[in-house]
């Protein structure tokens, strides 16, 4: 399984913006890039995924090192439902494995009002 | 859409006792997986079945751990018997394929924690 590195924590203000970056010197040609997060008590949540290029939606950017060997995920205006462990995972399109997510330990995220 | 179902929601039991979560997934969903959740970790994936088929089982524990999908919709997964390292949090996640099958998300339940004392 390809491997991500991520900081263990991270800080922000309401309605600041966020950049939590991840770290995949290993990540090969097929590994898409996927972020999740889980709010407290609650099941992780798909927030986005790209591959080469940066992509926005409607929660969050994802902005991608021309080398793919690290991403930063972004948050334009941070708010307190924001607060969260943020997952970056790499998903391998190939055969048996496809769609199969490893989790890390994540980032857990505190916004402060 | 409704979103994926599980229960129960908290389950206390004692060692050595059997416990069993239902997952019912989002209508239409093939794909479904169980994870395991310990505290302060992120889950680890224990079971992924494609309709009522097994595409991988590697990492759960056989020789207590068993899931089933009969009809390719809801499942079940069973601990017999419980040990202490089993308490943790146990979801249930399902996903369908996009039409190029690679960009898919999987879509998670809230989770059963359960406690073993």
């Amino acid at each position: 399984d390809a491997k991500t590195t991520q900081p263990n924590s991270m800080e922000s203000n309401e309605e600041e913006p966020v950049h939590l970056p991840c770290n995949h010197s290993t990540i090969s040609g097929t590994d898409y890039i996927h972020w999740y997060r889980q709010l407290p008590s609650q099941g992780p949540e798909y927030v986005i995924h790209g591959l080469t290029s940066n992509v926005n939606n409607r929660m969050a950017s994802l902005a991608i090192a021309e080398d793919r060997k690290s991403s930063t995920l972004i948050l334009h205006r941070a708010t307190l439902r924001d607060a969260a462990v943020y997952y970056c995972i790499l998903r391998d399109i190939r055969g048996s494995t496809l769609g199969r997510l490893y989790f890390g330990r994540g980032t857990q995220l505190t916004v402060w009002p | 859409e409704a979103g994926v179902a599980q229960s129960p929601r908290y389950k206390i039991i004692e060692k050595r006792q059997s416990v069993a979560f239902w997952c019912n997934p989002i209508s239409g969903h093939a794909t479904l997986y169980w994870y395991q959740q310990i505290l302060g970790q992120g889950p680890k994936l224990l079971i992924q079945f494609q309709n009522n088929g097994v595409v991988d089982d590697s990492q759960l524990p056989k020789d207590r751990f068993s899931a089933e999908r009969l009809k390719g919709v809801d499942s079940t997964l069973k601990i017999q018997p419980a040990k202490l390292e089993d308490s943790a949090v146990y979801l249930c996640a399902s996903s369908s394929l996009s039409s190029g099958g690679a960009s898919y998300e999987q879509y998670f339940g809230p989770g059963t924690r359960l406690t073993v004392t």
